[in-house]
């Protein structure tokens, strides 16, 4: 069946470290984004891709960034890990627009 | 800036009464998504709302959505406690999937 995988999904790291959190997909979609979950926020938009090579800011973009080298994958990177960006990270992808988008299991990420 | 706001934001029924959950934003958009939360797990899918007007159940649920007042309902009809869970709204606003999430609605349903 095809889903969508993250990776890790626990990970603790320290202040300072550069981490990336993957997001693999078997559903051929274009379409795929990233969002992190905070209580008291709901999810926020951190950067989509509506294909290859195409990459997009989305509301809470800062100390975060993404590529797209194939269809399968984003990536998504913190440069410089703050305690701040300690949060439940979830990617999502979508075939076109005005469908469902799919989520994935979600990475868990402590900075210490 | 579009804001997207949920009420109520917690809300205890018990088994088999009716309720609804408000789903408000700021912008014009008619496109809005409800999705389901468990604890502990990731979101799914319940309803995708394209046009003014429409209308979608599922089981004990039914999701409206009135762009010209810019409110989406999820009414909830006889509840069990199998619904207990987070709900949230999400609003489309450039129709390019890109989804502004309210803060979600914590439903727990007791007998």
């Amino acid at each position: 069946d095809a889903e969508i995988t993250q990776s890790p999904r626990h990970k603790i790291t320290e202040t300072g470290r550069q981490v990336t959190l993957a997001c693999h997909q078997t559903w051929n979609h274009n379409n795929m984004f990233w969002y992190r979950q905070d209580l008291g926020h709901g999810l926020r938009l951190i950067h989509y891709s509506y294909g290859v090579q195409d990459t997009n800011k989305g509301e809470v973009s800062d100390g975060y960034s993404v590529s797209r080298s194939n269809t399968e994958d984003l990536p998504l990177t913190l440069e410089s890990a703050a305690s701040s960006q300690t949060s439940v990270y979830f990617c999502a992808t979508q075939r076109e627009p005005d469908t469902e988008a799919f989520f994935g299991q979600g990475t868990r990420l402590t900075v210490v | 800036e579009l804001k997207v706001e949920q009420n109520p934001l917690f809300l205890s029924m018990q088994e088999g009464k009716n309720y609804t959950i408000y789903c408000n934003y700021s912008t014009t958009s008619d496109r809005l998504y409800w999705y389901r939360q468990d604890p502990g797990k990731s979101l799914e899918s319940l309803f995708v709302l394209l046009s003014n007007g429409a209308v979608k159940q599922e089981g004990r649920l039914m999701a409206s959505l009135d762009t010209k007042a810019r409110l989406s309902t999820l009414h909830i009809t006889a509840a069990v406690h199998d619904l207990s869970a987070t709900y949230f709204c999400a609003v489309d606003v450039g129709s390019q999937g890109n989804l502004i999430f309210g803060k979600g609605t914590k439903l727990s349903v007791k007998p």
